[in-house]
Formats: C-alpha cells, structure tokens, sequence
C-alpha cells in the first residue's frame, strides 16, 4: 500500500516533443504528490506539486495531471529540450509531508 | 531559500572504518530530517527519520546500531556509518522540510559518494 509505481523506466525523446511520464498509488491517505528532477550525481530538485483535490496543475513547460478516482498521475513536459535529460521521480506523501515514498524514477533522454 | 548542504560531498574509506556525514540545513531550522539511499540506477530509499532532541525513527531493515544519527541542533543532522563494507557503498542524501512554510516540501541536499574499498 506503501508503493508508488512508475512508468515508464526509460523514455526518449525528440526536441521540442512531449515527454509523458506516469505514476500510480494505491494509499488514499497520500495527500501530497510531487515530481522530482534529479542530474548524475546530485540531490532531487523538485519540479512541480499536487494536491488531490485539483486536477490539473502548470508551471512552464510541465504539466501535473491527476486522477484522484483512478488513483494515478503523470507529469507532462512540453516542448522538450535536451537540458531536461535526467532522471525524474514521483513521489507521495501524508501527514504533512511525513512518509514519502519515491516511485523506481523514469530516465529520460532528449535527443537534439 | 531552504537549503540543505551536505558533507562532504564524496568520501573513500577502507573497509571496517567509521565515516560520518553531515547534513545542515542553511536558512531555516529543521526539526525532522530524513536520510536516504539510493544505489545506482535505483530509487530513494528512505533509511531514517532523524527528530531533534531525540531518538532516529528507523525504517524497517535498517541496522540502527550501523546507521548511527544524531540530531544534535535544528540545523544539522549526521549519519555515521559504522564498521563500513563494500556493500553500503551508495549515495546518501538528507532532506529537510521547512516548518516556516506552508508547502509539504521536502528540500534536498545535494548528496554524498560513499565508496568502500
């Protein structure tokens, strides 16, 4: 229940294209859900964050879909760009901001 | 704003040593940090909730007695890994959060190499 499952495990994509990653939990007590960008060899850097009572949330070029009934969320990263190349997390958490788990990461590569 | 260093950023030790690293956060004070694990190609694996003023909460399966955490001040969190083996050779990263703020953000520090020969 604890899980947060990932999809898919590596992802290439073309500049200027759009890179769909996707997340599913199984915990309705997760009140918190949040992407993660991480670079080779550093810490996680946030993204961008939900909340399960809004369905769709932009910042820039991304995009958090949410589907509370269906319990899943994607991240949408719109005209993609070589420097996004890395590796992105979603996660989940309760209890303001207590327990987070980490889904397994998409590696995500765009091609120049 | 809200954020968290590491130290230090990589370190080599032979086996059977102690090594101590230290997580602070530089502009607000954190009363809970959490330490994590992350192996390559892997996710974060959370090890241990680390309360000022008190005992580590660890999770299951991590050795308590190997994964030594203090949280001796509101800013600054260490986790000493004890008698090391090849096998805990991974990367380490802290978080914090920020009660200042309303978000549930977890802030991150930037990591730690841990290499055991």
């Amino acid at each position: 229940q604890q899980q947060v499952k990932q999809s898919p495990q590596s992802l290439i994509v073309q500049k200027g294209g759009i890179s769909i990653i996707n997340c599913a939990y199984e915990n309705t007590a997760f009140d918190y859900f949040p992407w993660y960008q991480q670079f080779p060899g550093k810490g996680p850097a946030l993204l961008i964050a939900i909340r399960p009572d809004v369905s769709e949330k932009k910042e820039g070029r991304f995009t958090i879909s949410f589907n509370k009934s269906a319990k899943q969320f994607s991240l949408h990263i719109m005209d993609s760009q070589p420097g996004d190349s890395a590796t992105y997390f979603c996660a989940a958490s309760m209890n303001y901001g207590q327990n987070f788990v980490f889904g397994p990461g998409t590696r995500l590569s765009v091609l120049p | 704003g809200a954020v968290v260093s590491q130290h230090p950023s990589w370190v080599i030790c032979k086996s059977g040593t102690s090594v101590k690293i230290e997580c602070r956060s530089l502009d607000f004070q954190a009363t809970t940090m959490f330490w994590y694990r992350q192996f390559p190609k892997q996710s974060l694996m959370l090890m241990a909730t680390s309360n000022e003023g008190s005992k580590a909460t660890y999770e299951q399966g991590v050795e308590k007695d190997k994964f030594l955490i203090n949280h001796a001040s509101l800013t600054l969190s260490t986790l000493t890994v004890t008698s090391a083996h090849p096998e805990d050779s991974s990367f380490y990263i802290c978080s914090a959060r920020d009660p200042g703020r309303t978000s549930d953000e977890q802030f991150f520090g930037p990591g730690t190499r841990l290499t055991v020969l």
